[in-house]
């Protein structure tokens, strides 16, 4: 089924190490996010991307990285986990009526 | 600041009653809204859209009514369903041609059988 994956669905971290989360679309959108989840808070935008190549800032990128080698990738990498990423993660692409498809999640814990 | 406000973070209404959802928004280039539901453990799936050219849009069940002079947008779900019961966010976007949808905090509907 076209859509967007996630994976991991789950990880635990210790504080410090390092991790990817890597989301991929098959449906040839240019337009790529990722966003977190606090409980009782709503979607906030870290990164985006219009296009392979380009990649831009969103509301909280403090802490992340990303980048878009292809149309169909957009991995997100935390460098350095801190208890204060411990988040659902959510990666989506824009439909070609303006509307965000939303992957199933990654739910990060950081200890 | 949040641009995009839900005030009221939950719902609870007898099935077959209208469920009423409210959106307050505070940036006046906002001009595309979207309403997602989302159940648990599952990412948030789209329901229906409004372009601020327009003041109603209507998709089965589910109305969204917008009010660009009070910044404020609800949406209606008639009959409302115990299957309904979700969290709903609104989301907003200015015509950059970004996308950069700014998310509201999210109400949780409960329909009560």
């Amino acid at each position: 089924n076209a859509g967007v994956t996630q994976t991991p669905k789950f990880r635990i971290l210790k504080i410090g190490q390092s991790m990817t989360l890597q989301c991929a679309q098959d449906m040839n959108h240019n337009y790529m996010y990722w966003y977190r989840q606090d409980p009782g808070m709503g979607l906030k935008l870290i990164y985006y991307s219009v296009g392979a190549g380009i990649t831009d800032k969103g509301e909280v990128p403090n802490g992340y990285n990303v980048s878009r080698s292809t149309t169909e990738d957009f991995p997100l990498r935390l460098e350095l986990a801190a208890p204060s990423q411990t988040s659902v993660y959510f990666c989506a692409s824009v439909t070609n009526t303006g509307e965000l498809f939303f992957g199933e999640g990654s739910r990060l814990t950081v200890l | 600041d949040q641009q995009v406000k839900q005030n009221s973070p939950s719902l609870s209404v007898q099935e077959g009653r209208i469920s009423i959802l409210n959106c307050d928004y505070t940036n006046s280039m906002f001009d595309y809204f979207l309403w997602y539901k989302k159940y648990p453990a599952e990412g948030p799936t789209f329901l229906i859209s409004i372009s601020s050219i327009k003041d109603k849009n209507e998709d089965g069940r589910f109305t969204v009514f917008l009010n660009k002079s009070a910044k404020h947008l609800s949406l209606h779900i008639v009959p409302s369903q115990p299957g309904d019961s979700a969290v709903y966010f609104c989301a907003a976007s200015a015509a950059s041609g970004t996308y950069k949808y700014i998310f509201g905090t999210g109400t949780r509907l409960k329909v009560l059988a």
